[in-house]
C-alpha cells in the first residue's frame, strides 16, 4: 500500500525566512501533486510534478521531484504571511489502483 | 469557467440517518472523484466515478456508495451514519481522471452527526 509521508507536521516560520517542506513515498511514482488548503477552505492546486527532475515555481514557492529517491521538496523562499496555509502533497502511484494518495499535510504559520 | 460545486455546503445529521451529497463538475469534465478530510485520518479517497461507471474505489464500508450521471454530475450516498462520519466530503473533477489530468476541487460539503 502506498505511504505518503511529509514532514514537518507544523512549521513556524518567521517572515522573510527560508524553509523546505519534505515529501516522502513508499513505491514508484512519477506523479505527484502539492496543494494548499486554507482554514475551512477546499483545496487549491500549485504544482503537478510528472517527471523525474521536474521542478516548477511560482512567486516563493518551488516544488521539485526526485523519482529515485521517492522524494518532493516544496521550498518557500523569503516567506510572506499570506502563505500561512497547510500544505499537502499527492502521490499516484505507478502500479495498481490509480488513487490519488495524499500525505498528512504540513501546517505553515507564517510570523510577521 | 464555473469551477466545481458542491451542495448542500453544511449538513447536520443524527446518528442512524442517510445523507446524499451532490458535486457538479467543470463543464466537460468527465471524472469525478470524492474524498473524506477529518482531522484524524486526514484526505482520504472514496471512489471515483468516470462517465458513469465507478472506475476506483479507496477503502470505505459499503454503506459509503455514489454514483454518476449522463451529465456528469455525481452524487455519495451515506447510510446508517456513524459519529465518526463527521468531516469535510471533497469531490474534484478532471477532464479524464487524475492519472491523466489535473483535479479540480470543490469547496466542499461539512457534515455533522449528531
Amino acid at each position: 500500500e502506498l505511504k505518503v509521508e511529509q514532514n514537518p507536521l507544523f512549521l513556524s516560520m518567521q517572515e522573510g525566512k527560508n524553509y523546505t517542506i519534505y515529501c516522502n513515498y513508499s513505491t514508484t511514482s512519477d506523479r505527484l501533486y502539492w496543494y494548499r488548503q486554507d482554514p475551512g477552505k477546499s483545496l487549491e492546486s500549485l504544482f503537478v510534478l510528472l517527471s523525474n527532475g521536474a521542478v516548477k515555481q511560482e512567486g516563493r514557492l518551488m516544488a521539485s521531484l526526485d523519482t529515485k529517491a521517492r522524494l518532493s521538496t516544496l521550498h518557500i523562499t523569503a516567506a510572506v504571511h499570506d502563505l500561512s496555509a497547510t500544505y499537502f502533497c499527492a502521490v499516484i502511484s505507478n502500479f495498481g489502483n490509480e488513487k490519488l494518495t495524499f500525505g498528512t499535510g504540513t501546517r505553515l504559520t507564517i510570523i510577521p | 469557467k464555473a469551477g466545481v460545486t458542491q451542495t448542500p455546503r453544511y449538513l447536520i445529521k443524527t446518528r442512524g440517518q442517510q445523507v446524499t451529497l451532490s458535486c457538479s463538475p467543470i463543464s466537460g469534465h468527465r471524472s469525478v472523484s470524492w474524498y473524506q478530510q477529518t482531522p484524524g485520518q486526514g484526505l482520504q479517497f472514496l471512489f471515483e466515478y468516470f462517465s458513469e461507471t465507478q472506475r476506483n474505489k479507496g477503502n470505505f464500508p459499503g454503506r459509503f456508495s455514489g454514483r454518476q450521471f449522463s451529465n456528469s454530475r455525481s452524487e455519495m450516498n451515506v447510510s446508517t451514519l456513524e459519529l465518526g462520519d463527521s468531516a469535510l466530503y471533497l469531490c474534484a473533477s478532471s477532464f479524464l481522471g487524475v492519472q491523466y489530468n489535473e483535479q479540480f476541487f470543490g469547496p466542499g460539503t461539512r457534515l455533522t452527526v449528531l
